[in-house]
């Protein structure tokens, strides 16, 4: 079973900052995807990614396979940011059983 | 239409009742699934559907059913819960075909049992 393990587990960060969210795995993977989880409940998906960097307004994703290794960046943050975001792995050919990392919750403050 | 939609948001029920959740998605998305989610875990999965048949079933309990009348639709039948089947239910659902596609996830129904 593919281990999934994110950093930090909490993140604060001052309103326009920087912020990169890490993420490894320990096995093989077809995928993986970078999710949103705000206050209430509903998940949206950001990416998947199986090779390179993916871009989408202010969110970066990149994914080394080799390092079995991805980073979410956000640039400028802002406070509408804050959320739990969540690592998850698909895994070779069983494409439907996702392992998900336990979330890094992050504050943005104005 | 690209979103997947659940109902009710919240449900409060008690051990002996019987209750439903209800998803749709109208994405043409042939793989529907059912997770649950405990405050500050990140969701566990219960059931898959692919094309309308159950291809994974995670160990769950048979006081959760699930039923996929149509490719469009996903119930999870509820009967005799317990309280720590409080938490929040999520569905998703996918495209056909392709290694690895995105899980399209609705808002959730908030789930207590008293």
């Amino acid at each position: 079973k593919n281990e999934v393990e994110q950093s930090p587990q909490n993140l604060t960060a001052q309103e326009g900052e920087f912020i990169t969210i890490n993420c490894s795995y320990s096995v093989g993977i077809s995928a993986l995807h970078w999710l949103q989880q705000h206050p209430g409940g509903g998940i949206v998906s950001l990416f998947m990614l199986s090779s390179g960097k993916k871009k989408h307004g202010r969110l970066i994703a990149t994914i080394n396979i080799q390092e079995k290794h991805s980073s979410l960046h956000i640039t400028a943050s802002h406070p509408r940011d804050s959320a739990v975001y969540i690592c998850a792995v698909s895994p070779p050919g069983g494409y439907q059983k996702v392992t998900f990392g336990t979330g890094t919750k992050l504050q943005v403050i104005p | 239409d690209t979103e997947v939609t659940q109902t009710p948001k919240h449900l409060v029920m008690g051990m002996t009742n019987k209750k439903s959740l209800k998803c749709e998605q109208h994405m043409g998305h042939r793989a529907m699934y059912w997770y649950k989610q405990k405050a500050k875990k990140p969701p566990e999965l219960m059931f898959v559907y692919s094309y309308e048949k159950l291809s994974i079933n995670e160990s769950v309990p048979s006081r959760f059913s699930p039923e996929c009348p149509n490719s469009s639709l996903l119930n999870l039948h509820l009967h005799a819960l317990q309280p720590e089947d409080s938490a929040l239910y999520l569905c998703a659902s996918s495209p056909p075909g392709g290694a690895a596609d995105t899980q399209y996830f609705g808002p959730g129904t908030r789930l207590t049992v008293l």
